[in-house]
């Protein structure tokens, strides 16, 4: 498998502009989550998503966020508009729920890092 | 809520020299606990897991921690450090049944010296 797979590695944008942060979870992995890194609060929990449907947002920071996971297979983190602050690494993360010792697992990407000027 | 306590921020040890990464956690119930290794610009990778059972776990690079119920505790240690070892060390806790969500400690930067 190759793993969980993020686009774009790197992203720099300017203040006010809409950011598009994509992920593909592991097959068969019924759980999705979006984590945001900073230095200053480390890593935190903005959404995630059991078969498909959003089950807690509550780390989503204000509205300017959003997340979709239109399919098994794909997900979106939309920032509109985009503020300094919110420069970060975005890490998108899946897992599944039954299974062998692997099950509960949480297995990362390898992070978006955002920068807005 | 579950909350995970990491008070080393920063550790240096030599190549060769044993480790401990301390690692604390609130919640009101066995929990279920992790330790990821962060490189830099990577993302996490799990080293080791505790579900139940066996309080000592062992992991991938010859990492082992111990689940300390009395402690609230589950320290990560290593016999000795090589200096690939080097990188960013997070605990994290899950709630079993709670949807597979885990919060993260704060961290512990490892450097090993040579």
């Amino acid at each position: 498998d190759a793993g969980v797979i993020q686009s774009p590695r790197h992203e720099v944008t300017e203040m006010g502009q809409e950011v598009t942060l994509r992920c593909k979870p592991i097959s068969g992995h019924d759980y999705l989550f979006w984590y945001r890194q900073t230095m200053m609060r480390g890593l935190e929990l903005l959404i995630y998503f059991n078969n498909n449907v959003p089950i807690d947002d509550s780390g989503m920071p204000e509205d300017r966020f959003s997340a979709k996971m239109p399919n098994a297979s794909f997900s979106t983190l939309k920032i509109q508009p985009s503020e300094p602050r919110d420069s970060a690494v975005y890490f998108c993360a899946s897992s599944r729920s039954k299974g062998d010792s692997g099950a509960n697992v949480l297995t990362f990407g390898a992070g978006s890092r955002l920068t807005v000027l | 809520a579950q909350s995970v306590t990491q008070p080393d921020i920063h550790i240096t040890v030599s190549e060769g020299a044993s480790l401990e990464l301390r690692c604390n956690y609130s919640y009101g119930a066995t929990p279920y606990l992790f330790w990821y290794v962060q490189s830099p610009g990577q993302g996490l990778q799990l080293l080791l897991k505790y579900f139940s059972g066996d309080t000592l776990v062992q992991g991938i690079k010859g990492f082992e921690a111990e689940f300390k119920r009395s402690q609230s505790s589950f320290n990560l240690r290593k016999p000795s450090v090589h200096w690939s070892d080097a990188a960013e060390y997070f605990c994290a806790v899950g709630a079993p049944g709670g949807g597979n969500k885990l919060t993260f400690g704060t961290g512990t930067q490892l450097k090993v010296e040579l």
